[in-house]
């Protein structure tokens, strides 16, 4: 299995552009989620979905998308990238969204994004 | 505002000296809290989960109620331990979204 797969690893974006970030996984998982991590603020959530075709808002949604059309997949959409979303994305998925054994999250490589 | 704090951005301790790693919480109820680890130029992962009550890698982290603590501790750091740890909260009702602290980098010296 390769687990969560990020891509692109690395990015660099004009301000105003847009462009998706590609998440994947392959364990079968319900629950997957995009976070980002900010130096002194710890990782913070932007979207979560439960399942195929249920998604919603995290912690920091604003100028963001997402979208769930398939169990694997769960893209990161920036609609007109902005300085203040340069940062590293880290996608993650569990078998459970629930408490117990089942919610240990499994996290992708992350990609490091920069917008001039 | 309910969060997870961490109080040390960072911490260095030598080789073999205890270390303790604190986190402190403000959720209210029964709390599922873990303590996530991100070695260098790996991904982040899971370290130990408080309802497991185990020892990884020889740390260990109990939970206390009273003074809503959720401290990391290890008895002897290893060079190995150097690393990024998040104290986690997983919301018990809002499906398993994940609150981080604001995470504390080991250094451990040789």
């Amino acid at each position: 299995n390769a687990g969560v797969t990020q891509t692109p690893k690395f990015q660099v974006l004009k301000t105003g552009q847009s462009m998706t970030l590609q998440c994947a996984q392959d364990m079968n998982h319900e629950y997957m989620s995009w976070y980002r991590q900010d130096p002194g603020m710890g990782l913070r959530l932007i979207h979560y979905s439960v399942g195929a075709g249920i998604t919603d808002q995290g912690e920091v949604p604003n100028g963001y998308n997402v979208s769930r059309s398939t169990t694997e997949d769960f893209p990161l959409r920036l609609l007109s990238a902005a300085p203040s979303q340069t940062s590293v994305y880290f996608c993650a998925s569990s078998y459970s969204p629930t408490s117990g054994a089942g919610n240990e999250q499994f996290f992708g490589p992350g990609t490091r994004l920069t917008v001039l | 505002a309910q969060r997870v704090t961490q109080p040390e951005k960072l911490l260095s301790v030598f080789k073999g000296a205890p270390v303790e790693l604190k986190c402190n919480y403000s959720y209210s109820g029964s709390p599922e809290l873990f303590w996530y680890v991100q070695y260098s130029r790996q991904r982040l992962q899971l370290l130990l989960r408080h309802i497991s009550r185990e020892s990884i890698k020889g740390f260990t982290a109990d939970l206390n109620k009273g003074e809503t603590s959720f401290h990391l501790k290890k008895p002897f750091a290893q060079e190995e331990d150097s690393a990024m740890y998040y104290c986690v909260y997983a919301g018990g009702t809002s499906y398993g979204k994940l609150t981080f602290g604001q995470g504390t980098i080991l250094t451990v010296h040789p």
